[in-house]
């Protein structure tokens, strides 16, 4: 089975450094991904992750922890625009199949 | 931007009728996706192709079929629409599998009353 585990809702103020965090238990893994949504639009991709280890993307980075079933989406220097919904995703053995999590409002304040 | 085009955009029908969304793609990728988002759900897998007439179930497949005659389109159909299935709709796209990260069309709003 899957389950994947995000934080409903957060909040953190403009210029701030938010963590958010993504714990899963998958009968497979291919990789784990992070998507963002604005309310009302399609997910965008962000990062993806198979090894081990911090990805760094500009203000993004993504960190993965296969052997603890851990991810967590590193956001810097929140912007007013960085209000969105983040979605935890992994991908099966086989690559074929996504399963995500809940995903994560957060709200960026002035 | 992908190339995804899903239509229509919105839609209100009523319980019982039949619905087809379609799901076009200009990229030339073979694997296409459909998947519907609820509150509290998050994004569930209804079916996936990997190719022409190549289609296979998702996790919430049950009431919805699919057909891909064309590499460009996807079609979701609900042969019977119950009220259990009034939710955003998207569709998405990936070339390969594995690390491909899979690009989503804008959504197809659908109201069962």
């Amino acid at each position: 089975g899957q389950n994947i585990d995000q934080p409903t809702e957060m909040t953190a103020t403009e210029g701030a450094i938010v963590q958010i965090n993504c714990t899963y238990q998958t009968s497979g893994f291919n990789g784990l991904f992070w998507y963002q949504q604005h309310a009302g639009e399609a997910p965008t991709f962000l990062s993806y992750n198979v090894l081990d280890g911090l990805e760094e993307k500009g203000r993004f980075s993504s960190f993965l922890s296969r052997s603890k079933g851990y991810s967590y989406l590193l956001l810097k220097e929140l912007q007013m625009k960085d209000s969105a919904s983040y979605l935890c995703a992994v991908i099966n053995n086989a690559g074929n199949m996504l399963t995500f999590g809940g995903g994560t409002r957060l709200m960026v304040k002035p | 931007d992908a190339g995804i085009t899903q239509s229509p955009r919105h839609k209100v029908t009523e319980t019982g009728t039949p619905v087809t969304l379609r799901c076009h793609q200009t990229e030339n990728h073979r694997y296409m996706y459909w998947y519907r988002q609820d509150p509290g759900h998050g994004l569930r897998l209804i079916h996936y192709s990997y190719g022409v007439k190549d289609t296979d179930k998702g996790e919430v497949s049950d009431g919805y079929s699919v057909s891909r005659s064309k590499t460009e389109d996807f079609l979701l159909t609900l042969e019977s629409a119950t009220s259990s299935q009034t939710s955003v709709y998207f569709c998405a796209i990936s070339d390969t599998v594995g690390g491909q990260p899979q690009h989503f069309g804008d959504g197809t709003r659908l109201s069962i009353l």
